[in-house]
């Protein structure tokens, strides 16, 4: 199985500053046929489901505020949330879908400071 | 309004078995492969099983092989977990969720949940 270690595990940062989230895959998640990253990005808000951010490691659902940005390739990626705001307090997940089991990160609490 | 919607968790003794659903509307269900994940309480997301979109298919983390099926009935845009030998391990509350066309394998529509608690 593909592990995802995220890092921090917990982060504070104060509204409007830039808040970075890392993963990293056990293995690589590109697939070379079609050079796409097998990675996603979550949020889950206190109480509710988790709500999909990224895809493909770097594009943005539908919907998901431009302050919110994926980058990184093979195995190791990077959350970037550009300016915080009060309703990005939240755990943050990544999910490998390159292989079965999808398996995700361990999450990162993400508070204001 | 696209939603999917989870029912039949509740308190099980060790070893005994449940029978979750996951009913889904606003959406083509057939079109879709559709995934159980779960989160035990204050823990972290666990994927657990995906099936195809004709449910030909179907993967399962190795934690509930041979316990644990997942199924569908597309006449009913309906999903299903069977748990079977449940463990105090398995307490959790049980997502249903989407897996979307164009969001590379990525989970895009998410119920709000059943719970399922093990104990005696």
């Amino acid at each position: 199985d593909i592990v995802m270690t995220q890092s921090p595990d917990s982060l504070a940062v104060s509204l409007g500053e830039r808040a970075t989230i890392n993963c990293k895959s056990s293995q690589s998640v590109l697939n070379s046929s079609n050079n796409k990253n097998y990675l996603g990005w979550f949020q889950q808000r206190p109480g509710q489901p988790p709500k999909l951010l990224i895809y493909w490691s770097s594009t943005r659902e539908s919907g998901v505020p431009d302050r919110f940005s994926g980058s990184g390739s093979g195995t190791d990626f990077t959350l970037t949330i550009s300016s915080l705001q009060a309703e990005d307090v939240a755990v943050y997940y990544c999910q490998q879908f390159y292989s079965t089991p999808h398996t995700f990160g361990q999450g990162t609490k993400l508070e204001i400071k | 309004e696209v939603q999917v919607v989870e029912s039949g968790g509740g308190l099980v003794q060790p070893g005994g078995s449940l029978r979750l659903s996951c009913a889904a509307s606003g959406f083509t269900f057939s079109n879709h492969w559709m995934s159980w994940v779960r989160q035990a309480p204050g823990k972290g997301l666990e994927w657990v099983a995906i099936i195809k979109k004709d449910g030909s298919e179907k993967n399962y983390v190795d934690s509930v092989k041979g316990r644990f099926t997942i199924s569908r009935d597309n006449t009913k845009n309906s999903l299903y977990l069977e748990m079977n030998s449940l463990r105090a391990e398995d307490t959790a509350v049980y997502f249903c969720a989407r897996v979307g066309t164009t969001t590379g394998w990525g989970e895009d529509v998410w119920g709000k949940g059943t719970t399922v608690t093990v104990s005696s």
